[in-house]
């Protein structure tokens, strides 16, 4: 996942929004993921985004996508501990293209 | 939801013995399974594309013999660490694809492999 790039920790009190940040290299990619993997588990999806669009919501979630600069970021509003976890962000060209990962980012909540 | 299964959720084994995994969806059938490898604290390294009825599709820099990949039906995709070293000790996770929801993957929950 060279490619893609993330801050490898952030840390937040409960309560608070999280934003969590990702770089990527390649402007081919249409696909643009988060996932969110808990200690012990599978990944699972949380949210994607295509790359004809800005900006994407989904209740806590919020996606932005800067395509010019190839950054997306990952707002978390109200983070709680069940949010601790580790969030990788991720690209693909086509939908039935592989798809290629971050390096992740460890987000603890403080209670 | 679709479902992803892996077996074993991990195992032990001896320098120089082979290991199977397996990946089945179990609620859907998937044409593309993708095989990572995540070794701890670190990403998902895609190592192959596995196509049902075809040979898989490798990533640059992962020994096509050494890990073999099977994909036999529409429900089950294998991976087999031949002549295993403890250099192959990871976390191995698959993934799949619903037909037409191409955009999500649905990831099993791995399988931690030891070699010793």
């Amino acid at each position: 996942g060279e490619d893609v790039e993330q801050s490898l920790f952030l840390s937040v009190r409960e309560g608070d929004s999280s934003v969590i940040n990702c770089t990527y290299t390649d402007s081919s990619s249409t696909y643009l993921y988060w996932y969110k993997q808990e200690p012990g588990a599978g990944l699972q999806l949380l949210t994607y985004i295509f790359s004809n669009m800005d900006m994407k919501q989904d209740q806590r979630l919020t996606v932005l996508l800067n395509k010019k600069d190839k950054h997306l970021s990952l707002r978390i509003a109200d983070t709680q501990t069940g949010d601790s976890a580790i969030y990788f962000c991720a690209r693909g060209e086509t939908s039935y293209d592989k798809v290629i990962f971050g390096p992740g980012t460890s987000l603890s909540v403080i209670p | 939801g679709a479902v992803v299964s892996q077996h074993p959720s991990w195992v032990i084994c001896k320098s120089g013995t082979s290991v199977k995994i397996e990946c089945r969806s179990l609620d859907f059938q998937a044409t593309t399974m993708f095989w990572y490898r995540q070794f701890p604290k670190q990403s998902l390294m895609l190592m192959a594309t596995s196509n049902e009825g075809s040979k898989a599709t490798y990533e640059q820099g992962v020994e096509k013999d050494k890990f073999l990949i099977n994909h036999a039906s529409l429900t089950l995709s294998t991976l087999t660490v031949t002549s295993a070293h403890p250099e192959d000790s990871s976390f191995y996770i698959c993934s799949a694809r619903v037909p037409g929801q191409g955009y999500e993957q649905y990831f099993g929950p791995g399988t931690r492999l030891t070699v010793t």
